[in-house]
């Protein structure tokens, strides 16, 4: 399976500010996808990360909050915008390859005071 | 859309014992059930998954049971260590290249005690 990384590993900032998650995959695949996990919670999916165009977004998630990137197959952004303490989470990035499974990164734990 | 149910929400087991943890789905075109073992401070990883052409899955002390009749689906762990001690997530999808239709149920924390 692909190895998967995320900078930073966590962060803690003050509300108004922004914060940009970075994912970086170690080969090409067709799908990045980023999740939030809030404390002792599942797992929610915020968007699919397309290359090369806009992220498609779930419902409740915004593209002015949670502006996403994908230059390329194997790097993503997810920047968490005027953040406030409801934003404390756990932030993760998937992949998944030709319709196989899907495999998470180690994620960002990130505390808004 | 699709619902999935995981009970029960913790479980705790004697080292050695064996351990189950059961989920249920809605939707009756899903075909993909992998399960996910998330250790404190790690991401999900992915310990084994089944398709629904499939009743059952083995791999070492880990085993995966689908019922697509009754709509449910379990873990299995054998002779439990406490390096098994995490949160685990099932999950159900519809599999789709090139969409993600992975709904997760809710967890359950699994404490194997010495």
């Amino acid at each position: 399976s692909a190895v998967i990384s995320q900078k930073p590993s966590r962060d803690i900032c003050q509300r108004g500010t922004s914060l940009t998650i970075q994912c970086q995959v170690d080969s090409q695949v067709t799908m990045m996808f980023w999740y939030r996990q809030q404390p002792g919670q599942s797992l929610t999916l915020i968007a699919t990360a397309n290359q090369g165009s806009e992220a498609t977004y779930e419902s409740g998630f915004v593209i002015d909050k949670f502006p996403i990137s994908r230059p390329n197959l194997t790097f993503s952004t997810l920047t968490v915008s005027n953040m406030s303490p409801e934003d404390s989470s756990i932030y993760l990035c998937s992949v998944e390859d030709l319709g196989v499974a899907q495999y998470f990164g180690p994620g960002t734990r990130l505390l808004v005071l | 859309g699709e619902n999935v149910e995981q009970h029960p929400s913790t479980l705790s087991v004697q080292e050695g014992d064996s351990a189950v943890i059961k989920c249920t789905y809605s939707d009756s075109a899903s075909n993909y059930f992998p399960w996910y073992k998330q250790e404190l401070g790690k991401g999900p990883q992915l310990i084994i998954d089944i398709r629904s052409n499939v009743g059952e899955k083995k791999d070492q002390r880990i085993a995966v049971t689908l019922n697509k009749t009754a709509k449910h689906f379990s873990l299995h762990i054998t002779e439990t260590q406490p390096e098994d001690s995490a949160v685990y997530f099932c999950a159900a999808s519809i599999e789709v290249p090139g969409a993600n239709n992975l709904f997760f149920g809710t967890g359950t924390r699994l404490t194997v005690i010495p």
